[in-house]
């Protein structure tokens, strides 16, 4: 089972800032790396699935970046808006590819 | 398109019975996914299959749970019998490529 970490837990930011969340794993045996966006009452939905060393990926304000060497990525948000409200979910995939392991989130308020 | 479809999305049972939770993937999906959400562990990956095969089931917590793929559009996550520590919201996830798609969820609760 893979260990995951995330940081922080919570955190509250003002509308307009930006912030950055924090991903680590094993980099042993890794295979790619899931973020995901989880709104209440709704299903977690992807954002980046991304496999090799040095990867980054970007849509609209959020991107992150992947270190499979050193086990950690990381998700930033651009520009925080209160529709960015949410838990946002790491989940590296190891050994048969499929195995997807989810961290225990970052819940993030942005307050208007 | 249609997503992946859950039944039923709440279920309220009494303890000791029988409770079959479903899952129909999006067509063309090879790989399925239960996960459990609780608010101790987050998001637990119970049992995933990979062209209808079971590929790692250790996630599941004993014997009184039981998954099922018997075609590429349907799976059933069963327990029997249930109890109160089983209430938890119930995911079912496919993929192709290896993003997962998510249902809606089956939120299940043990009286």
């Amino acid at each position: 089972i893979l260990n995951v970490e995330q940081s922080p837990q919570s955190l509250h930011v003002q509308e307009g800032d930006s912030t950055n969340f924090t991903c680590s794993f094993p980099s042993s045996n890794f295979y790619a790396l899931h973020w995901y966006r989880w709104e209440t009452a709704k299903s977690p939905e992807a954002l980046f699935v991304m496999t090799l060393n040095g990867d980054e990926k970007k849509k609209g304000r959020i991107s992150a970046t992947l270190n499979t060497k050193e086990g950690y990525s990381y998700l930033y948000i651009k520009g925080s808006q209160p529709e960015d409200s949410a838990t946002y979910l790491c989940a590296p995939s190891s050994g048969g590819y499929q195995k997807v392991t989810f961290g225990t989130g970052t819940k993030l308020q942005v307050i208007p | 398109d249609a997503g992946v479809i859950q039944s039923p999305r709440h279920e309220v049972t009494e303890m000791g019975q029988e409770v079959t939770l479903r899952c129909k993937p999006i067509s063309g999906h090879n790989s399925l996914f239960w996960y459990r959400q609780t608010m101790m562990r987050g998001l637990e990956l119970l049992i995933y299959f990979n062209n209808n095969v079971p590929i790692d089931d250790s996630g599941m917590p004993e014997d009184r749970f039981s998954a099922k793929m018997p075609n590429a559009s349907f799976s059933t996550l069963k327990i029997q019998p249930s109890e109160p520590r089983d209430s938890a919201v119930y995911f079912c996830a496919s993929s192709d490529t290896g993003e997962l798609f998510f249902g809606e969820g089956s939120r299940l609760t043990v009286l």
